[in-house]
C-alpha cells in the first residue's frame, strides 16, 4: 500500500489566488511527521513546512499552511496568494517514528503546480 | 541556510565506467541519505548513514555503494555504470534538533550512454 498519496499530478492556479495541494498518508505508528518540499526545475529540494502527529495546531510558514486532518489522514498544503515563482513540483513526505530514531522520509509522487499570469 | 554540496552537477559517461558522486555537508549532521529520482517522479531512498562507519541500504535496490569515513562526506560509487543508472541522485542530511528536516543538495544528473 502507498504510504503517501498525492492524487493531483498537475495543478494550475491563477497568480494571486490560493491553491490546495492534496496529500493523504497511511501509517500505524502514532508518532510521525509530515513534510512538504518544493522542487523547482533546477532540481534542488526545498523544505517548506512540517507538521508533527502530536501538534494541536495546523502549521503555518509565511504563505504556506498545512491543513492537517488527523482522523482522515490528510495533510494538504495551502499556498496563499500564488506567485509565478511558486511554479514547481511539490512533494509530500512522511517520517515514521520519533525524529531522533527515524531513518528516512517516504515521498509521494508529487504535484506539478503551474501558476498562470 | 543549508550547506550541502554535490559534485558534479551533471555527468555524461559511457557504459562500464566507474564513477563516484560526491556529497559533503558542513553542518555536522550525523545522518546522511542518498535518493534516486527519475524525471518528474518520486524520490526513492537507496542508501543512508547514521554516522561514521555506519551505512545501510534503502528501500530501492541499487548497484551503487557508499562509504562514510568522515562525518561531512558521503560519496556514492558505481563500479560499472549502465544506461539503467541514468537518473538524478540527491544527497541529503539531517541533524538532531527541531523537526529533523532533511536538507538536500542540488543533485547530480547522471546520464550513462
Amino acid at each position: 500500500a502507498q504510504k503517501i498519496t498525492q492524487t493531483q499530478p498537475g495543478m494550475f492556479v491563477q497568480e494571486k489566488e490560493a491553491v490546495t495541494l492534496d496529500c493523504t498518508y497511511d501509517t500505524s505508528d502514532p508518532s510521525y511527521g509530515l513534510f512538504w518540499y518544493k522542487q523547482p526545475s533546477s532540481g534542488e529540494m526545498i523544505f517548506l513546512i512540517y507538521q508533527g502527529s502530536y501538534d494541536q495546531q495546523n502549521a503555518t510558514e509565511g504563505r504556506y499552511s498545512l491543513n492537517f486532518q488527523k482522523a482522515r489522514k490528510s495533510a494538504n498544503l495551502v499556498i496563499s496568494a500564488s506567485q509565478l515563482g511558486d511554479s514547481a513540483m511539490y512533494f509530500c513526505a512522511m517520517r515514521e517514528g520519533r525524529g531522533g530514531s527515524a531513518r528516512q522520509l517516504t515521498f509521494g509522487s508529487g504535484t506539478q503546480l503551474t501558476v498562470l499570469p | 541556510e543549508a550547506d550541502i554540496y554535490q559534485t558534479p552537477r551533471y555527468l555524461v559517461i559511457g557504459t562500464g565506467k566507474k564513477i563516484t558522486l560526491e556529497c559533503s555537508q558542513t553542518m555536522g549532521h550525523d545522518k546522511m541519505y542518498w535518493y534516486q529520482q527519475d524525471p518528474g517522479m518520486e524520490l526513492h531512498l537507496i542508501h543512508y548513514s547514521y554516522g561514521v562507519n555506519s551505512t545501510e541500504k534503502g528501500d530501492l535496490s541499487s548497484e551503487s555503494t557508499v562509504s562514510r569515513i568522515r562525518t561531512e562526506h558521503f560519496p556514492l560509487t558505481l563500479e560499472s555504470a549502465r544506461p539503467s543508472h541514468t537518473s538524478q541522485y540527491l544527497c541529503a542530511s539531517s541533524g538532531d534538533r527541531g523537526v529533523y528536516e532533511q536538507y538536500f543538495g542540488p543533485g547530480t544528473r547522471l546520464t550513462v550512454t
